[in-house]
This record gives structure tokens, C-alpha cells and sequence, in this order.
């Protein structure tokens, strides 16, 4: 099956600080999703990349696509406390998907 | 209000005994999923469902079962023979994508945690 690691495990960010995680696939992917899940929570949509090296932003957020489209990472700028919490991706296979092991932000106010 | 629900949100069960967990959704969506989350841990699939009537195992399957008799709902019951069930359950629902190409966004319910005594 699919392989799908994300780095870091763990991300302790200073408030107003830049950050970034990465997802990377032992196969090409069709499409990759990411979520984010707040502590206590449940796993959010965020966005989804479909085309090699596209890149889209939210806010703060930037999304990246790699050009093989085997990896993607996610960047955020000028860190929030709001920020707090699991960033997935998931590696999309027919209708279903492949999650990462997530990303875990904690912010230093 | 449209949504996924989940119940109960916390539960407990004697070691032995099977549990149903309740997952219904009102989004009108065909596909529908489950997965196990331990602490500190990824999202892993038990089962998923694309349509009514038919389901399918994810990785770890093994000591559950699943049921989808109505497309509103996709209960789990977690049986004496999982090794390990204390976790915290998520559902999820999506539209159901025809073709090979990617996936829908997932929708998921306020999750249920398990707890083996």
C-alpha cells in the first residue's frame, strides 16, 4: 500500500515565527489533501492540490504541490496561538485516503 | 443543520464485550468511512463504504464490523477479538467520486472515545 511520512513529528514554534511541515509519498499521487484537527478535536478540511507544482494559499497558509507530485508541504507564516493543533495530508487512492502520521504544532506565546 | 453525528462521545465497556458505535450523517453523501485514531497517532482506516449495501476493509479491519443498510448511517461494532480497542473512533462522509481520479473532501463527526476497562 501507500507510504506516506510526515516531517516534522512534532513543530514547537515561537509566536510570529514562520514554520514548515512536509508530506512525502513513495508513490505518485492523483491528489493530496490536508486537514487540520485541534486538540480535543476532529480532523478538518482544509484543501486539496491536484496539479504537479501548483500552489495555493489561505491566508497565511501556503500549499504546495511538488513537480513529481510525490510530495507537498505546508508553510505558515507569522505563527498564531490560533495555529495550535495536527496538520494531516492524506494521499488520495480511488475514494479513499492514506493519512500521515500529522504534524503536531505547539506555539511558545 | 447538516452534519455528521456521532454517539456517544465518551464510552466504556468492559474487556469482552462488543460495542456499536453510532455514526449518521444528513449530507447526502454516498461514501462513508471509519477510522481509528490512538494518542499522538495518524488517522487509520477500519472500514469504508461507497454505497449502500457493500463495504470494504481498510488496514486494520481485523475485530470489527461494520454495516450499511442506509446511506444516512454506518455503525461500527467493535468486537471481543480487537486486541487493543481503547482509541478514540472518527466517522467520516464524502461525496462519492466516480471515475480513478483523486478523491472528495472528507467530513468528519465529533469522534467517539473508547474506553476498555
Amino acid at each position: 500500500g501507500q507510504q506516506v511520512m510526515q516531517i516534522p513529528q512534532y513543530q514547537h514554534v515561537q509566536e510570529g515565527e514562520d514554520f514548515t511541515t512536509y508530506c512525502n509519498s513513495s508513490t505518485t499521487l492523483s491528489n493530496i489533501q490536508w486537514y487540520k484537527q485541534r486538540p480535543g478535536g476532529h480532523p478538518v478540511f482544509l484543501i486539496q492540490l491536484v496539479k504537479s507544482g501548483e500552489v495555493k494559499k489561505q491566508k497565511r497558509l501556503t500549499f504546495q504541490f511538488g513537480e513529481a507530485k510525490k510530495n507537498s508541504s505546508l508553510h505558515i507564516t507569522a505563527t498564531q496561538t490560533t495555529d495550535v493543533g495536527t496538520y494531516f495530508c492524506g494521499l488520495a487512492a480511488g475514494n479513499k485516503l492514506t493519512f500521515g502520521g500529522g504534524t503536531r504544532v505547539l506555539v511558545k506565546p | 443543520d447538516g452534519g455528521i453525528t456521532q454517539s456517544p462521545k465518551y464510552l466504556f465497556r468492559k474487556e469482552g464485550q462488543n460495542v456499536t458505535l453510532s455514526c449518521e450523517q444528513n449530507l447526502n453523501h454516498d461514501a462513508m468511512y471509519w477510522y481509528r485514531q490512538d494518542p499522538g497517532q495518524g488517522l487509520r482506516l477500519i472500514y469504508y463504504s461507497q454505497i449502500v449495501n457493500d463495504f470494504q476493509k481498510g488496514d486494520i479491519a481485523e475485530g470489527y464490523s461494520v454495516s450499511r443498510e442506509k446511506k444516512e448511517s454506518f455503525p461500527l461494532t467493535v468486537t471481543s477479538a480487537q486486541k487493543n480497542p481503547t482509541a478514540f473512533y472518527l466517522c467520516a462522509s464524502s461525496i462519492r467520486r466516480s471515475g480513478t481520479s483523486g478523491s472528495n473532501e472528507q467530513f468528519f463527526g465529533p469522534g467517539t472515545r473508547l474506553t476498555v476497562l
